[in-house]
């Protein structure tokens, strides 16, 4: 079975420029999350989707990102504009039921 | 609300040692709670699980017990090993959200 696929693996903007990350989740799973891991922390989430319906964003900084799930498979993470403070990594992470499954992550590092 | 607390890394122990790494966690109604494992430059990976009060999660000689009178849910391994040296993170998802909240996460050093 193939595990969630993220890509890119590594990116470096400069802070005010925009940057997409992609997210393909394991096949028939209808929940996609998106988290940010701050070195040192643990993964808080952005958002969360069931199929392409949002669940959560109640943390998600809307004035800078955004997400999307068309037609309920592949996800989109937006920053524009980025910020230093925005340098994490960028978790996806797919869901049947309880377990998630989580992608190698996006390490975004902005100067 | 919610919320997960675990003891703070770095945790450094020698090779066939007995590891201990507590969570506890508050949560309404009955949470499932987890241990996620990270290792260097890769994504999280489930460790282990339990889903209701007493239950034992068990893999690769990791175990945890959902202790509902305690709140707790404490990672123990018997004999570590230097391919354990990871990031252990404690997670709980409350019924019906299927929205995972994490700990901090606790960094394992195994010395050979």
């Amino acid at each position: 079975e193939a595990g969630v696929a993220q890509s890119p693996r590594y990116k470096i903007i400069e802070k005010r420029q925009s940057v997409a990350f992609w997210c393909n989740p394991i096949s028939g799973h209808a929940t996609l999350y998106w988290y940010q891991q701050i070195l040192g922390q643990g993964p808080k989430l952005l958002i969360q989707f069931q199929n392409n319906g949002v669940v959560d964003d109640s943390q998600l900084p809307k004035d800078r990102f955004s997400a999307e799930r068309l037609k309920g498979v592949d996800s989109t993470l937006k920053i524009q504009p980025a910020k230093l403070e925005d340098s994490a990594v960028y978790l996806c992470a797919s869901s049947l039921d309880t377990e998630a499954f989580f992608g190698q992550g996006t390490r975004l590092t902005v100067v | 609300g919610n919320s997960v607390t675990q003891m703070e890394g770095p945790v450094t122990l020698s090779e066939e040692a007995f590891l201990t790494i507590n969570c506890t966690y508050t949560a309404t109604g009955y949470p499932s709670l987890f241990w996620y494992v990270q290792y260097p430059g890769e994504g999280l990976q489930l460790l282990l699980k339990a889903t209701k009060a007493d239950d034992k999660g068990s893999n690769k000689g990791f175990e945890a017990t959902y202790r509902k009178e305690t709140t707790s849910f404490h990672l123990e391994k018997g004999s570590v090993q230097v391919s354990d040296s990871a990031v252990y993170f404690c997670a709980l998802i409350t019924s019906g959200t299927y929205k995972y909240i994490f700990g901090t996460g606790t960094r394992l050093k195994v010395l050979a």
